[in-house]
């Protein structure tokens, strides 16, 4: 079983749809999420980290319940500039490193 | 700007002949990461710098290697690439290597073709 599983994929939805990507992870010891922002043949960038509360920043709201070891990622009003990969990251500390591990990423297609 | 630099950006290797990739810093970072991501895969993590003190992933190939002759340059080496590392490889930093918040700084990542 990966360490981190999310659905690879495409998600086409049109501009102003709402769409939901998931995660889940297998170390329950896990003890901080992000996700993270992929463009094509582009680095990583890192787009919000996830709380328990949860958390939003503008149109993009993150959740984590950590008792199933999920991780979701809510998008509103989709634009056409969000079309990318969306990696879902998992930090794990040993107690001298952390570790990022990351999910294979969900591809995002927003059209016209 | 910026702050993670790789280069290059592109890298053409001819199959068995040793290349070099590297990653330089102005954060002044104590930690310095190389990953490897394939098409349509999530980054692997291949090793790890902690100042001088190096550390190996348990399933990194022999054939990588890594060099960190100061806090600012960190380079890969691939003794004998296989068209099997094609790929694009990231250079990231961080401050310490135990951090619960954002942590992480990405290079632009280098693409490398074996042919």
């Amino acid at each position: 079983r990966k360490e981190v599983e999310q659905d690879p994929g495409p998600f086409n939805v049109p501009e102003g749809a709402t769409v939901a990507f998931n995660c889940t992870y297998s170390n329950s010891a896990s003890q901080s999420f992000f996700w993270y922002r992929q463009d094509c043949r582009k680095e990583p960038k890192l787009l919000m980290s996830v709380y328990s509360s949860g958390n939003e920043d503008g149109r993009f709201t993150a959740q984590l319940n950590r008792a199933s070891q999920y991780i979701s990622l809510l998008i509103r009003d989709s634009k056409l500039s969000d079309s990318a990969t969306y990696l879902c990251v998992v930090n794990s500390d040993t107690g001298t490193a952390s570790k990022l591990t990351f999910g294979t990423g969900t591809r995002l297609q927003v059209t016209l | 700007d910026a702050m993670v630099i790789q280069n290059p950006r592109y890298q053409v290797t001819q199959f068995g002949k040793p290349v070099t990739l590297s990653c330089s810093q102005t954060l002044n970072h104590n930690v310095m990461y190389w990953y490897q991501q394939k098409s349509s895969q999530a980054p692997k993590l291949l090793f790890h710098y902690y100042d001088k003190d190096f550390n190996n992933e348990a399933d990194t190939p022999d054939n990588f290697q890594s060099r960190r002759p100061n806090t600012s340059f960190c380079f890969l080496d691939i003794r004998s690439p296989g068209l099997g590392d094609a790929a694009m490889y990231l250079c990231a930093t961080s401050r310490e290597r135990v951090f619960r918040g954002k942590g992480y700084t990405f290079g632009s990542g280098t693409r490398l073709t074996v042919v």
